[in-house]
């Protein structure tokens, strides 16, 4: 079985501070690990993938992960937020098994402060 | 390239209603997955469909059912609704296989309300 805990439902930044979502993961295999975000009334986007390469993830709009198999983590970063940055974020974990379902975490919503 | 597509957007339905939604997956891609997102919540897998064959299946009852068509596109159909079906139902399209991706691409989602 597979689980994800995404800390902190809130994250509250200033324009320009250092975005950090942070995700762990539970999985009884090698996870493959992903980070998608939501815009109100909008489906998802990927914004970054691991799927066992690089440990060190770039994904789009500046975001990068890290995974981090000895914490079970992979923490999502951005060095500077943006105001387009707020949205609901969310962290999904899949497994090497033909059918690749997503397990979500309960999604972080980011404010950005102007 | 065209996206994945769903209808309707929005959908008000009675309890004890039937109902079906639609999901159109992106070119090139085989796979459809369905996801329900309550208020406030992850999403959640439902059910997978590959190459016209269910090909995994969530913790939900029976009465949640779906088809793929040859042209890969989907449909989920929910029989005798409930209060607490009313949800974002997401669709995503993938490239399944032993050597497909596991990128899974979102629609925008159909929101359904049960009265």
């Amino acid at each position: 079985a597979q689980s994800v805990t995404q800390l902190g439902s809130h994250v509250s930044v200033s324009e320009g501070a250092l975005v950090l979502l942070r995700c762990n993961y539970s999985s009884s295999v090698p996870p493959y690990l992903f980070w998608y975000v939501q815009y109100p009334n909008q489906g998802l986007q990927l914004l970054l993938k691991y799927t066992s390469a690089a440990t060190l993830v770039k994904g789009i709009n500046g975001f990068e992960a890290e995974f981090k198999k000895s914490e079970t983590s992979f923490h999502l970063t951005k060095p500077s937020a943006h105001m387009s940055d707020a949205a609901e974020y969310f962290c999904a974990v899949s497994s090497d098994t033909g059918r690749r379902a997503l397990t979500f975490g309960s999604g972080t919503r980011l404010q950005v402060q102007p | 390239e065209t996206g994945v597509t769903q209808s309707p957007t929005h959908l008000i339905k009675t309890r004890g209603q039937q109902v079906t939604l639609r999901c159109s997956s992106q070119s090139g891609h085989n796979t459809v997955s369905w996801y329900q997102q309550a208020l406030g919540q992850g999403p959640q897998f439902i059910f997978q469909y590959y190459r016209e064959e269910e090909n995994g299946r969530g913790n939900f009852p029976p009465r949640f059912s779906g088809l793929q068509f040859p042209n890969y596109s989907s449909e989920l159909n929910v029989n005798a609704l409930e209060l607490d079906d009313s949800a974002l139902y997401l669709c995503a399209s993938s490239l399944g296989g032993g050597t497909g991706s596991y990128e899974q691409y979102f629609g925008p989602g159909t929101r359904l309300t049960v009265t």
